[in-house]
């Protein structure tokens, strides 16, 4: 299976601050890259897809980048509401595998 | 807004069976979309089970197929997954979401995600 190395995996950070998550796939999987997030008792949230691309009605605040084997999820100036987990997903092979995962923390 | 809600036993026996549903609301479960279910045990990070699409065909992780059963029901706009011979290492929280089959394929809609715990 294709293995999904995510990295920190928790940060602390502040209100507006600006924060990076990377994700390291142990093969080439092109641009099949997708983040979310997640909030205790809450359905995960898609935020970016395809590596790059803001799924409709996430914030600009989010952005993704990378191709390959690595990427990044960025957030710049960080809002309360930030504060949650984060991880990456691999869709170029099945099975689909995820990375472990980053908890963001104030 | 298509919602996905999880429902099912929070406690199976162990060498029993998981049986979970996913119902479908604000959209039809019969498009061009698949239906997934993933799990995250305790302390762990995801991992994808299987997916079906609504005429019936399906896709398992090589790892759980042996056990792995999903199904579908359009009638009711809802898919189920069932899960045979469980052990402690089945305890989890169970996802059902919508995979867009288009690239590069991604969940854009989640359940809330229902816990399941295997112990006697």
């Amino acid at each position: 299976d294709m293995q999904m190395t995510q990295s920190p995996s928790s940060l602390s950070a502040s209100v507006g601050d600006r924060v990076t998550i990377t994700c390291r796939a142990s093969q080439n999987i092109r641009s099949y890259l997708n983040w979310y997030q997640r909030k205790p008792g809450k359905a995960p949230k898609l935020l970016i897809y395809g590596a790059s691309s803001l799924q409709s009605g996430v914030p600009s605040r989010f952005s993704g980048s990378g191709s390959g084997t690595d990427f990044t999820l960025t957030i710049t100036s960080l809002q309360p509401e930030d504060f949650a987990s984060y991880f990456c997903q691999q869709s170029y092979s099945t099975p689909n595998t995820f990375g472990q995962g980053t908890r963001l923390e104030i | 807004q298509v919602q996905l809600q999880e429902s099912g036993p929070g406690l199976v026996k162990p060498s029993g069976t998981l049986s979970l549903t996913c119902a479908v609301s604000g959209g039809s479960i019969s498009t061009t979309n698949w239906w997934s279910w993933v799990r995250q045990p305790p302390g762990k990070g995801l991992e994808w089970i299987g997916e079906i699409y609504y005429t019936g065909s399906t896709n398992y992780n090589p790892s759980l197929k042996s056990r792995v059963t999903i199904s579908v029901d359009k009638s009711e706009n809802q898919f189920s997954l069932n899960l045979s011979s469980v052990t402690a290492a089945d305890t989890a929280v169970y996802f059902c979401a919508r995979k867009v089959y288009d690239f590069p394929y991604y969940f854009d809609y989640w359940g809330q995600g229902t816990l399941v715990t295997v112990s006697s």
